[in-house]
């Protein structure tokens, strides 16, 4: 089976420009998550899309949403970019219940820079 | 608050040598934990996942303990090697709504 897999792996983009990332699953897999990493802390939690809703949350400002399509293949957007938004995206999947036993398969990640 | 403590922060050892790698948890209620390696610039990979009923899980050279009663974990690296160098999270699921709270991790160095 292919991994997950995002696009694009890199990105350069200015104050206050929009982006959007794209994350495909492992075949079959229904549970999306997305993570933010920047240099020195650990995985801050966005949100998770199941079956094409979202089933959980973290404490991110509105600028940064998502959404998941019926192919389970998942796009995250964030508006108004600002310099702390720099920073390595990482997309997971998990399986077909994605259940808190599921474990969590990551993509390679799209890193953002933002001047 | 649920939270997940790592320690040490960093860790530098010679190849061959073992290390114990600690976490520290609040979530309540548990599900489960699970501690991740993590290359530079890549995704985490699963190393292990544990239940509450389960206390201690291997996987090769590594080996996760748990004690569900102290909330604490520890992941034992055994006779390591130069790809062993990265950073080891760990997380713990909480039963109530399938969040994952995560560690800072620890960043392990292998010197030869």
């Amino acid at each position: 089976k292919a991994g997950v897999t995002q696009t694009p792996r890199y990105l350069i983009k200015t104050r206050g420009q929009q982006v959007t990332l794209s994350c495909s699953p492992i075949s079959g897999h229904r549970s999306v998550s997305w993570y933010q990493q920047t240099p020195g802390q650990g995985l801050q939690f966005l949100f998770e899309y199941f079956s094409e809703t979202q089933r959980n949350k973290g404490n991110f400002p509105g600028r940064f949403s998502g959404r998941q399509f019926s192919n389970s293949r998942s796009e995250m957007n964030v508006s108004t970019l600002e310099l702390g938004d720099s920073a390595l995206y990482l997309c997971a999947s998990s399986g077909n219940s994605g259940g808190p036993q599921e474990t969590q398969y990551f993509g390679p990640g799209t890193r953002l820079l933002v001047l | 608050k649920n939270q997940v403590e790592q320690s040490p922060q960093s860790l530098i050892i010679l190849e061959g040598k073992n290390c114990t790698l600690q976490c520290n948890y609040t979530v309540s209620p548990f599900s489960n934990l699970r501690w991740y390696k993590q290359d530079t610039g890549r995704g985490p990979v699963s190393l292990t996942i544990m239940t509450f009923s389960e206390n201690t899980k291997s996987n090769g050279r590594y080996t996760a303990t748990l004690d569900a009663d102290t909330k604490q974990s520890s992941l034992h690296i055994t006779a390591s090697q130069l790809s062993d160098s990265a950073s080891y999270i760990c997380v713990v699921s909480a039963q109530s709504n399938y969040q994952l709270i995560w560690g800072a991790g620890t960043k392990l160095i292998i010197k030869p």
